[in-house]
């Protein structure tokens, strides 16, 4: 089994960049897709990023999403940052059928 | 497009069992999909419980999976999870949702809006 560990809380300021990462413990990030799922407050989870890098429809591509093998990491970048980015971040694999979920990151958009 | 509805006691009381219907609106259960339960406790991060094929094949989390059932009842287009021996750490939110798969990949999408349930005398 792996885990996916996370920054708890970044900030950042209206039109700016931020980047979220994401490390995997053992094994190559690239073994498994990696999912980011957008967390806003009193709601649900909704699909920012599947795949490591792909957007579902719908979703601006002021979101991307890498790997980085040397890092053995995941990344969310979100730029032109929008008040309406402020939420928590999860990303998520699977680690053979089962699923695993980074502890989240806390975006707040200042 | 596929909805997703969670229903069960919000109360449940120590070394009882937790149980929750997730309905599935607008899609056939039966259809090439995994359909999971995730959970949130209170002000904390997301955790995932398990998933079913249609099938009945199961997958659990291995720290969860001795107290985990995930059925399904094709009938009526839904699934249920059932948590045995719960204590105060198993207050949560718990979600249902679908697993969709392409020929690469799965993610899960979408969600159901969530049910709290806390384990208290």
């Amino acid at each position: 089994n792996f885990m996916l560990t996370q920054p708890h809380s970044v900030s950042e300021s209206p039109g700016k960049t931020v980047t979220i990462s994401c490390t995997r413990s053992s094994g190559s990030i690239a073994s498994n897709y990696v999912q980011w799922y957008q967390q806003r407050p009193g709601s649900s989870p909704t699909t920012v990023i599947y795949e490591d890098n792909q957007r579902p429809s719908g979703v601006p591509d002021r979101f991307s999403g890498s790997i980085d093998s040397s890092s053995n990491s995941a990344s969310l970048t979100i730029s032109g940052l929008k008040t309406e980015d402020e939420a928590d971040y999860y990303c998520q694999s699977y680690d053979s059928s089962n699923g695993v979920f980074g502890g989240g990151t806390k975006l707040t958009v200042l | 497009q596929v909805q997703l509805q969670e229903s069960g006691p919000g109360l449940v009381k120590p070394s009882g069992t937790l149980s929750l219907t997730c309905a599935v609106s607008g899609g056939s259960i039966s259809s090439s999909n995994w359909w999971s339960w995730v959970r949130q406790p209170p002000g904390k991060g997301l955790e995932w419980i398990g998933e079913i094929y249609h099938s009945g094949s199961t997958n659990y989390n291995p720290s969860l999976k001795s107290r985990v059932t995930i059925s399904v009842d094709k009938s009526k287009n839904q699934f249920s999870l059932k948590l045995s021996s719960v204590t105060a750490a198993d207050t949560a939110v718990y979600y249902c949702a679908r697993k969709g798969c392409s020929s690469t990949s799965c993610y899960i999408d979408p969600w159901g809006q969530g049910t709290l349930v806390t384990v208290s005398s």
